[in-house]
């Protein structure tokens, strides 16, 4: 139990166009889903919060009209990245929590790799 | 605040034991153990919760102590698919986890 899925696993994407990456909670409902970025060698760094049918929290610095979140369902999350950038290549990843409260279990998934040329 | 987790790295042999600590200078509210594989998504391995709880799985199980505000991970008897990087996760609250920058294990024969 307790899988998650990402669509895309990688996109490559020209420098301007927006990326799509979906986040599936598939044997549970999420309350709480997160997205983290990830570069090589290091650790997961939170860009944002979210909660089914509300706003995300974004983290200090991280710009949210050019990473839009929507948590349209109780198994679904998106992050947009709009107008990428070369310096927005990274791995993506989102986790989900059924509770969404500190105690409770992150399950992740298996990522997006994203490549702006 | 980002705990904080040592060694950075460490090479075993089959079957040698190791620890891996995480640290924090606030007050530690839970702990979560994930492993990650190169290009893989982390596997959350344990979670512990305020206490001084202690816990494990098979061969690998943790520790809280809740005084020092450290969690200790230790890894008996390793085998070579415990390689990987490991990452402790922690939160002051209820509030999202905040992950140290792990610590890189690799089990050769």
């Amino acid at each position: 139990g307790a899988v998650v899925s990402q669509h895309p696993s990688w996109v490559i994407c020209k420098s301007g166009t927006s990326v799509k990456i979906e986040c599936r909670s598939l044997d549970f409902q999420a309350t709480t889903m997160f997205w983290y970025r990830q570069f090589p060698k290091q650790s997961l760094m939170l860009m944002a919060t979210s909660n089914e049918g509300s706003k995300a929290t974004y983290e200090q610095g991280v710009e949210k009209d050019k990473f839009l979140i929507n948590h349209a369902s109780l198994t679904l999350s998106t992050l947009t990245v709009t107008s990428a950038h070369p310096e927005d290549s990274s791995f993506y990843i989102c986790s989900a929590s059924s509770l969404g409260t500190g105690t409770d279990t992150q399950y992740f998934g298996p990522g997006t790799r994203l490549t702006v040329l | 605040q980002q705990p904080v987790q040592s060694p950075q790295a460490v090479i075993l042999r089959e079957g040698e034991d190791a620890v891996i600590n995480c640290s924090s200078s606030k007050a530690l509210y839970s702990v979560h153990w994930y492993r990650q594989k190169h290009g893989e998504a982390p596997v959350f391995l344990m979670i512990l919760l305020k206490g001084g709880e202690q816990k494990g799985h098979e061969k690998i199980s943790a520790s809280f102590n809740e005084k020092k505000q450290q969690s200790s991970l230790y890894l008996t008897a390793s085998q070579l698919s415990y390689s990987g990087t490991y990452f402790c996760g922690t939160n002051s609250g209820n509030t999202p986890l905040v992950f140290g920058k792990g610590t890189r294990l690799s089990v050769i024969a």
